[in-house]
């Protein structure tokens, strides 16, 4: 039972660059979320997609951008990326009863 | 709007001390309600859960009651071991969008 993986775990880039994370789920969850972590924030809605071709934003989403053409991955990308989005970022799914949300291990990412 | 309150960390207690977190929320209608807790370097895992007023979730001696009436998901366990010792956030959720409170980080001593 792989559930959710996210790739990759571990990031450095440079301010500017182009950087996508990796989100996929092996449940056929229809719900499928990104949240950034920080100190002092907590958790923290980016985007979600109640299904393939359907995404929403959420709370924080300017300098990010998503897809979700399979219902099994939902990358995220950050086009320029900034030094103020460094943070530990967490995909998540869940299914239509949204009974309970699962979180992947999260991905740590550094901008310098 | 909506959103969830939980108190602010860190908690330190020896071990076999009596646990309390507090959340409260707002929210419209009848949402569910949910501790999830995250060990370092680690994605959120479920605590527990319960999905309407008055019933209590309840996992590896760690309890919560839903409280319409006061708007509260206080989180507690009778005896906290060293192996407690994590970040516990508070979430309630609302047609499939889940929202978390900040996070509250507990240290448990020997």
């Amino acid at each position: 039972d792989a559930g959710i993986t996210q790739s990759p775990r571990y990031k450095i880039t440079e301010t500017g660059r182009q950087v996508t994370l990796m989100c996929h789920q092996t449940w056929s969850h229809s719900y499928m979320f990104w949240y950034r972590q920080d100190l002092g924030h907590g958790l923290r809605l980016i985007y979600y997609s109640a299904a393939a071709d359907i995404t929403d934003k959420g709370e924080v989403p300017d300098g990010y951008v998503v897809s979700r053409s399979k219902t099994e991955n939902f990358p995220l990308t950050l086009e320029s990326a900034t030094r103020s989005q460094t943070s530990v970022y967490f995909c998540a799914s869940s299914d239509r009863s949204g009974n309970t949300i699962y979180f992947g291990e999260g991905s740590w990412l550094t901008v310098v | 709007g909506d959103s969830v309150t939980q108190m602010e960390g860190p908690v330190t207690l020896s071990e076999e001390a009596f646990l309390t977190i507090n959340c409260t929320y707002t929210a419209t209608g009848y949402p569910s309600l949910f501790w999830y807790v995250q060990y370092p370097g680690e994605g959120l895992q479920l605590l527990l859960k319960a999905t309407k007023a008055d019933d209590k979730g309840s996992n590896k001696g760690f309890e919560a009651t839903y409280r319409k009436e006061t708007t509260s998901f206080h989180l507690e366990k009778g005896s906290v071991q060293v192996s407690d010792s994590a970040v516990y956030f508070c979430a309630r959720s609302n047609f499939n969008k889940f929202y978390f409170g900040s996070g509250t980080k507990l240290n448990v001593k020997p």
